[in-house]
């Protein structure tokens, strides 16, 4: 069975600052997909990011990176200079074959 | 470019009625999902199919029908309402393989059982 797993239910950050978000993942499956969503107070899922299992590099898009530790089953995201639009819950999410699982969640606010 | 489309946006149901949440894609994605999110909490697997013809279980499956005749499109029915299904729904697209890059999500259906 997979799972996945978010243990910071909400953060504050100041803005300009970075932010780590954690997460952490089991799966028997030896091919699989790690994906980070961004959720804002008006319920759109937005991808941000995506790492595959058999990939070398860590992914980066923007100011989003991702920090993946396959033999940890880790793989956080960094948010580099947090703005004011960052404020929002974000997910991780482990995909195979179609189907996503979900962490329950980190609940991010930038302050000024 | 449309992506992902989910008709109603909102929907009240009375306990005991059915309906048929719609989700279209025109991206010719073989895989298609859908998703449930209970306030607070992260979206759980209802349905899914990998492709016309071919769905299966997610985790929380009970009280929900599906079919797949079509590449586009990845109906949701509601066989007979119950407030525990009160919840927003979202239906997903992705590419096929082992490995898809990126599942589009719909908007979201928000769905309230009285």
């Amino acid at each position: 069975a997979q799972k996945i797993t978010q243990t910071q239910p909400g953060m504050f950050v100041q803005e300009k600052e970075a932010v780590t978000l954690d997460c952490t993942y089991d799966t028997s499956d030896p091919s699989y997909g790690l994906f980070w969503y961004k959720q804002p107070s008006s319920g759109e899922m937005i991808f941000l990011i995506y790492q595959g299992s058999y990939d070398q590099q860590n992914a980066t898009e923007g100011r989003y990176s991702l920090n993946f530790q396959k033999a940890r089953k880790s793989a956080n995201l960094v948010i580099s200079a947090s703005q004011l639009g960052d404020s929002a819950m974000y997910f991780c999410a482990l995909g195979s074959w179609g189907k996503l699982q979900f962490g329950a969640g980190t609940q991010v606010v930038v302050t000024p | 470019n449309a992506g992902v489309t989910q008709t109603p946006k909102f929907q009240v149901l009375k306990t005991g009625q059915s309906m048929t949440l719609q989700c279209a894609q025109d991206m010719n994605h073989e895989y298609m999902s859908w998703y449930r999110q209970d306030p607070g909490m992260g979206l759980r697997l209802i349905h899914y199919s990998v492709g016309a013809g071919i769905t299966d279980q997610g985790e929380v499956p009970n009280g929900y029908n599906v079919s797949r005749s079509t590449t586009e499109d990845f109906p949701l029915r509601l066989l007979s309402a119950a407030p525990s299904q009160t919840s927003v729904y979202f239906c997903a697209s992705s590419e096929g393989g082992a490995r898809p890059y990126g599942y589009t999500f719909g908007s979201g259906t928000r769905l309230t059982v009285v």
